[in-house]
């Protein structure tokens, strides 16, 4: 069965570089058929999409975002990574990692499986 | 963006009793390839979102029949047939036609 856990600094200052990294356990990152991404829920408020990467390389993101966000994968340590720079208050979130389903299965932004989160908290 | 409009965004329900949620769009969600990207996750209290419904109805494994999803263009609806304990928590519609895909703001189930 398929787990991903999310990794990350916990606390961030402003102006720097968050860094966050999903590992993938039970399965394989390396894989054609699904695609991996990241989805933030801000405390007490509802759930923002961020990007998505495929192996192979496709990627798309929010473009309220995309100026400061750079995804990667590892086949090596099979993991995920999501970067965010010249952090805010505003990138205060939980972070969670989610694979998406097979397009020709689920359809476009079907999440199945989702990491626990990790919380961020951007301040000084 | 699409703009994806919940309601209502709290849902008290005695047990046992239906429930159903309201999800609008601001733009029709079918895609280009005829299909209509439209996905309904439950997030219960102090746990990750989870997958019940892809593509307006398709329900997913282990997801019990009392949960229902339909609707069209830019109006859709989650139905519990029956709420049960473990039906309480944040609903979310999310649409997946569109780029940015975008979520609904919630729609907070409790028991009364």
């Amino acid at each position: 069965q398929v787990q991903l856990q999310e990794s990350g600094p916990g606390l961030v200052k402003p102006s720097e570089t968050l860094s966050l990294t999903c590992t993938v356990s039970g399965g394989s990152v390396s894989t054609r058929s699904y695609y991996w991404n990241w989805i933030r829920q801000p405390p007490g408020k509802g759930l923002e999409w961020i990007a998505f990467m495929y192996y192979s390389g496709g990627t798309n993101c929010n473009p309220s975002l995309k100026s400061r966000v750079t995804m990667s994968v590892d086949a090596s340590k099979n993991q995920f990574s999501l970067t965010l720079t010249s952090v805010t208050a505003a990138d205060t979130a939980v972070y969670y990692c989610a694979r998406g389903d097979i397009l020709a299965v689920a359809g476009r932004g079907a999440f199945d499986i989702w990491g626990q989160g990790t919380m961020v908290t951007v301040s000084s | 963006d699409v703009v994806m409009t919940q309601s209502p965004l709290s849902l008290p329900v005695t047990l046992g009793q239906p429930a159903s949620i309201s999800c609008r769009s601001s733009q029709s969600l079918v895609h280009s390839d005829g299909n209509t990207y439209l996905n309904w996750f439950q997030q219960r209290p102090g746990q990750s979102p989870r997958r019940l419904i892809y593509k307006v109805s398709n329900r997913d494994s282990g997801v019990p029949d009392r949960f229902s999803g339909s609707g069209s263009g830019t109006e859709f609806t989650l139905k519990i047939s029956r709420v049960e304990a473990e039906d309480v928590g944040v609903y979310y519609c999310m649409q997946g036609t569109h780029w940015p895909w975008t979520f609904g703001q919630g729609t907070m189930v409790e028991i009364k």
